[in-house]
């Protein structure tokens, strides 16, 4: 599966849209980018994922440029309790048994 | 969506005891399971894949006679950690898949044991 880079952390203002980046310049053609966070002390949650055209759910916007090379998580009006650690993974549906290995993820804190 | 119960939530233990860990998916079944540990201010380490019927498939670098994988039903897998030790205090976090149309892109995951061995 393909590395990502994220930055470390990042501040976003209570109410604010939060855009949190991510690279993943090596992605193949049928590699899937997975967003996910982790708040403290619980285990992950699924955000959202797409292959090729921007997605949005309840929770997030998913925007993949044309290259597929990065892609961009918006958080359209970011609440205190969306600080947590926000992880991008890419990775092939099937590949490996379906298993997703984490980077350092970026550290969103959201402020009054 | 889908619910993946992990059991205990947090547990002390002393040294040289074993400690079990539960994680259940609540309405699908799993075939793969997945376990992770996580230090603080750490990212999830997978430490292996637990898989319904067959002998789990460790991470390189985990000992498997130390974590002992079960993995009897399509709904229950447990992690025993075997006579631990201080430095197996950690986070452990269980994930399922949920190979159901719709659902099978996603990995759902525990809400984690914190282990503190003393």
């Amino acid at each position: 599966d393909a590395k990502t880079t994220q930055p470390t952390s990042m501040d976003c203002a209570e109410g604010r849209a939060a855009n949190l980046p991510c690279n993943h310049s090596t992605i193949s053609g049928n590699e899937y980018v997975y967003w996910y966070r982790q708040i403290h002390s619980q285990g992950p949650q699924y955000i959202i994922h797409g292959l090729k055209n921007n997605e949005t759910n309840e929770m997030a916007s998913l925007i993949i440029t044309e290259d597929r090379k990065s892609s961009t998580l918006i958080l359209p009006h970011a609440t205190l309790r969306d600080t947590a650690v926000y992880y991008c993974i890419v990775r092939g549906i099937y590949n490996q048994g379906g298993k997703l290995i984490f980077g350092q993820g970026t550290e969103l804190s959201v402020k009054p | 969506g889908a619910v993946v119960s992990q059991h205990p939530s947090r547990v002390i233990c002393k040294s040289g005891t074993s400690v079990k860990i539960e994680c259940r998916s609540l309405d699908f079944q799993a075939t793969t399971m997945f376990w992770y540990r996580q230090f603080p201010k750490q990212s999830l380490m997978l430490m292996a894949t637990s898989n319904e019927g067959s002998k789990a498939t460790y991470e390189q670098g985990v000992e498997k006679d130390k974590f002992l994988i079960n993995h009897a039903s399509l709904t229950l897998s447990t992690l025993t950690v075997t006579s631990a030790h201080p430095e197996d205090s950690s986070f452990y976090i269980c994930s399922a898949r949920d190979y159901s149309e719709g659902k099978r892109e996603k990995l759902f995951f525990g809400s984690g044991t914190q282990l503190s061995v003393l």
